[in-house]
């Protein structure tokens, strides 16, 4: 399967604290990027991590890579009302080049 | 960051009738457009795959015939869905990229509902 697979599915957090979802995927990738919807929308890019790096920061948001384990990590610092949506991680295959979703991680966060 | 739009935002027609979604990238040239469906509370599923000026792929399961796609510029992609049933209701959403990008930029998507 080309989808990514993230854990947990749901998570339910205070404002203040930090969020971890997590994203497994089978074969080997160019990139793994990382997707906001808000309920009712298009999807926004957050992040691309490319498979030669292992960290990357954009704000809050702090998204990890290791190649070895297929397995990817997206943390939101200090989250947010606002960061309440699901969250979706899709690896990006040099063959073929499209996008496919998994489940996603529907993350609420209560003030 | 590059921004795709999609007309309209919110369609309600009868069953039989065709309804026609544009996508439009509006600050850059997409070569490769996408078009997804996504159910309530579930993941999007990927429909097809259109290259500008060249035939779709559709992906498995997909009726060709069903969900026509037009990708006749580089700033424009259409999604037709024809002979509409209550069952061809849901979230469709196109995505963008350019020729040299890995990032693909998604529309805001569209509402069908039909009655």
């Amino acid at each position: 399967s080309q989808q990514g697979e993230e854990d947990p599915q749901a998570l339910s957090i205070q404002e203040g604290e930090n969020a971890t979802m997590n994203c497994s995927y089978k074969t080997s990738i160019n990139n793994l990027q990382w997707y906001r919807q808000n309920s009712g929308r298009g999807l926004v890019h957050l992040i691309l991590i490319r498979s030669n790096e292992r960290e990357k920061h954009s704000g809050r948001l702090r998204v990890t890579l290791d190649t070895s384990k297929k397995s990817s990590s997206l943390l939101i610092t200090a989250s947010r009302a606002a960061d309440t949506a699901s969250y979706f991680c899709a690896p990006f295959y040099n063959q073929g080049g499209k996008l496919i979703f998994g489940q996603g991680t529907e993350l609420s966060v209560k003030p | 960051g590059a921004v795709v739009s999609q007309h309209p935002s919110r369609v309600i027609c009868k069953s039989g009738t065709s309804v026609k979604i544009e996508c439009r990238s509006l600050d850059f040239q997409a070569t490769t457009m996408f078009w997804y469906r996504q159910f309530p509370k579930k993941s999007l599923m990927l429909m097809a795959t259109s290259n500008e000026g060249s035939k779709a792929t559709y992906e498995q399961g997909v009726e060709k015939d069903k969900f026509l796609i037009n990708h006749a510029s580089l700033t424009l992609s259409t999604l037709t869905v024809t002979s509409a049933h209550p069952e061809d209701s849901s979230f469709y959403i196109c995505s963008a990229r350019s020729f040299t990008g890995d990032t693909q930029y998604f529309g805001p998507g569209t509402r069908l509902t039909v009655l």
